[in-house]
């Protein structure tokens, strides 16, 4: 089966400027989570869908972060404006399950801001 | 919320040596935990998981124990290889919303 798709696959930006990532989760799978890693650390959760609904963003920035996944498949998120300590890799995952069953992760975008 | 705790953060083994891993963990209604294995630039990959109802799993060179009355669970890889060099995460799962909080990771060498 196809694998979690993500892009850009690096990107970098000046403080104050926007991004925004896409992400494409495995086919059939309804929940799919954003987690943020920086580097030397693990990936934190910042928000997880369920179908089109959000189950958990208590962790998202919502001051300067968004995401949304319209029609229960693909999604993105969106910084604006991007702060320097935002530097990261931003990992997309996906799950089939309900309870018990790890994620299969995208290869991430690594966002540089300057 | 979660919290799980990762040692060492770096370890560094000779060929043919085990390495160790441990993880602790605070909610007791946890009840799944995978370990991933990310190389450098590449994404987290599951290698093992073990679910609350079983104390120890084991594949291949890799194992997973888990005490749910310590609230604490381990990777141990038997023969380590060079290829087994990478940086290590154990997780938590809590409930039915799916949600996974990471350890901070333990970056393992093996040394020829």
């Amino acid at each position: 089966e196809a694998g979690v798709a993500q892009s850009p696959r690096y990107k970098i930006i000046e403080k104050r400027q926007s991004v925004a990532f896409w992400c494409n989760p495995i086919s059939g799978h309804a929940t799919l989570y954003w987690y943020q890693q920086i580097l030397g650390q693990g990936p934190k959760l910042l928000i997880q869908f369920q179908n089109n609904g959000v189950v958990d963003d208590s962790q998202l920035p919502k001051d300067r972060f968004s995401a949304e996944r319209l029609k229960g498949v693909d999604s993105t998120l969106k910084i604006q404006p991007a702060k320097l300590e935002d530097s990261a890799v931003y990992l997309c995952a996906s799950s089939s399950g309900t309870g018990g069953y790890g994620y299969t992760f995208g290869s991430g975008t690594r966002l540089t801001v300057v | 919320g979660e919290n799980v705790e990762q040692h060492p953060s770096t370890l560094s083994v000779q060929e043919g040596d085990s390495a160790v891993i441990k993880c602790t963990y605070s909610d007791s209604a946890s009840n799944y935990f995978p370990w991933y294995k990310q190389e450098l630039g590449k994404r987290p990959q599951l290698i093992i998981d073990i679910r609350s109802n079983v104390g120890e799993k084991k594949d291949q060179r890799i194992a997973v124990t888990l005490n749910k009355t310590a609230k604490h669970f381990s990777l141990h890889i038997t023969e380590t290889q060079p290829e087994d060099s990478a940086v290590y995460f154990c997780a938590a799962q809590t409930g039915g919303g799916n949600k996974l909080t990471f350890g901070t990771g333990t970056q393992l060498k093996v040394e020829l």
